[in-house]
């Protein structure tokens, strides 16, 4: 066990739709990152916040969006869902905003019809 | 561009049958090197990180090893339960501590 919570762990739904996506840090890391997983891609890092604050941003989508609450956990916002976005969804997070180990959530594994 | 590439893509070994995972890299100044282990549907495991050239880290029956362009993953008299993907990340030197993995290995371990 990480210490790194995700839910729902899976999620079914239709295109066009909307979602959301919750994470929960461990205790004491200040940032989080939300990766994309596809059987073609891999592991594609799609956003960072830290300490509340967006970070950085990777191949994410205008569709997609997220957030870190004052409790520092995030959510991630996917709308008008395409049949392409279905993916596992992870959420890793580290003490620090520039260096050091992650340590990633189970997943949210996302089906879209 | 910060890319990683892993070799080979699956490999499969008998028990007790030693062997290397490699993950070549290019990455404008090196932060980290990550070594995780993933299981089909769940997320990865950190297993390792490595800092600098010449370091080396060990757990049970995994070695990592890093060099300035490259870095291994030895496994030494593997068991079936060591079967799994193993993936490698860099970390590099700019303002965020996004990861980039490579495609990583998918190791199979037979009895």
């Amino acid at each position: 066990d990480s210490g790194v919570t995700q839910t729902p762990k899976h999620l079914i739904t239709a295109t066009g739709q909307r979602v959301t996506l919750r994470c929960s840090p461990r205790s004491g890391d200040l940032s989080v990152y939300w990766y994309q997983q596809s059987l073609d891609q891999g592991l594609q890092f799609l956003i960072q916040y830290y300490n509340g604050e967006e970070r950085a941003k990777g191949n994410i989508l205008e569709r997609f969006s997220a957030q870190q609450f004052p409790d520092l956990h995030s959510e991630l916002n996917l709308s008008s869902l395409e049949l392409g976005d279905s993916a596992l969804y992870f959420c890793a997070s580290s003490v620090a905003g520039t260096r050091g180990t992650q340590y990633f959530g189970p997943g949210t594994r996302l089906l879209v019809l | 561009e910060d890319q990683v590439t892993q070799s080979p893509e699956a490999l499969r070994l008998q028990e007790g049958e030693s062997s290397s995972l490699n993950c070549s890299y290019t990455v404008s100044g090196l932060r980290g090197l990550f070594w995780y282990r993933q299981d089909p549907g769940k997320g990865p495991e950190f297993l390792f990180t490595l800092y600098s050239a010449g370091e080396e880290k060990e757990k049970e029956r995994l070695k990592a090893t890093l060099t300035k362009k490259e870095s291994f993953l030895h496994i030494t008299a593997p068991k079936p339960e060591d079967s799994a993907t193993y993936l490698c990340a860099v970390q590099g030197s700019s303002n965020t501590g996004k990861l980039i993995f490579g495609q990583g290995t998918t190791l199979q371990v037979k009895p």
